[in-house]
């Protein structure tokens, strides 16, 4: 079974412009979430998708971050305009529905705001 | 509140050495979720294992068992006979209700390094 896939793998841009990261959960996955983690932190929920509808995300920051998730398969986070301690790698999770089902990780989306 | 806390933030021992890497958490839910991921160098989180609230009985899987004892709310990790390999940041993890939704709450996490 594929794994969750994320890209890019790296990104840096400067300050005020604009990114978008993208996520495909791993088959069958109705539940997707993305974190931010900062150096030396544990993973932090930005929002959590349960199909194509929002369940969480009340740690979003909506003044400049946005995510979708329109068919309810893959999904994409925007930053619009990034700031410097937006520097962070972006984790995107998928899992099964059921409180018991294990979040399975991609590789992550290591941002860097100059 | 719901939180988990990994009180070693590095670890540093010789190959071979077994260790053991601490987790409290704290809920006010009956049923609940625990989890330990590894965090390797090249950033993903893989999933090592998970433990619901009824189910105290202690794994091993190789050379990582896990102690869980819901009396002083932990649950443990051990290394056994540690391996460069097993270099890595870990969590700790607590799957809770969290504002009407089951969210997964992370420890600060211990770096791990073993030396050859």
């Amino acid at each position: 079974e594929a794994g969750v896939a994320q890209s890019p793998r790296y990104k840096i841009i400067e300050k005020r412009q604009s990114v978008a990261f993208w996520c495909n959960p791993i088959s069958g996955h109705a539940t997707l979430y993305w974190y931010q983690q900062i150096l030396g932190q544990g993973p932090k929920l930005l929002i959590q998708f349960q199909n194509n509808g929002v369940v969480d995300d009340s740690q979003l920051p909506k003044d400049r971050f946005s995510a979708e998730r329109l068919k309810g398969v893959d999904s994409t986070l925007k930053i619009q305009p990034a700031k410097l301690e937006d520097s962070a790698v972006y984790l995107c999770a998928s899992r099964r529905q059921g409180p018991g089902e294990t979040q399975y990780f991609g590789p992550g989306t290591r941002l860097l705001v100059l | 509140a719901q939180k988990v806390t990994q009180a070693q933030t590095e670890i540093s021992v010789v190959e071979k050495e077994d260790v053991t890497l601490d987790c409290v958490y704290e809920t006010r839910d009956t049923t609940y979720y625990l989890f330990w991921y590894k965090q390797p160098p090249s950033g993903e989180l893989v999933f090592l294992i998970r433990r619901n609230s009824f189910d105290e009985q202690n794994e091993i899987s190789g050379r990582y068992s896990w102690n869980f004892q819901k009396s002083t709310s932990s649950f443990n990790f051990t290394i056994t006979a540690s391996q460069v390999v097993d270099s890595a940041v870990y969590f700790c993890a607590l799957r809770a209700l969290i504002q009407g939704a089951q969210k997964l709450v992370f420890g600060q996490g211990t770096r791990l390094t073993i030396n050859p």
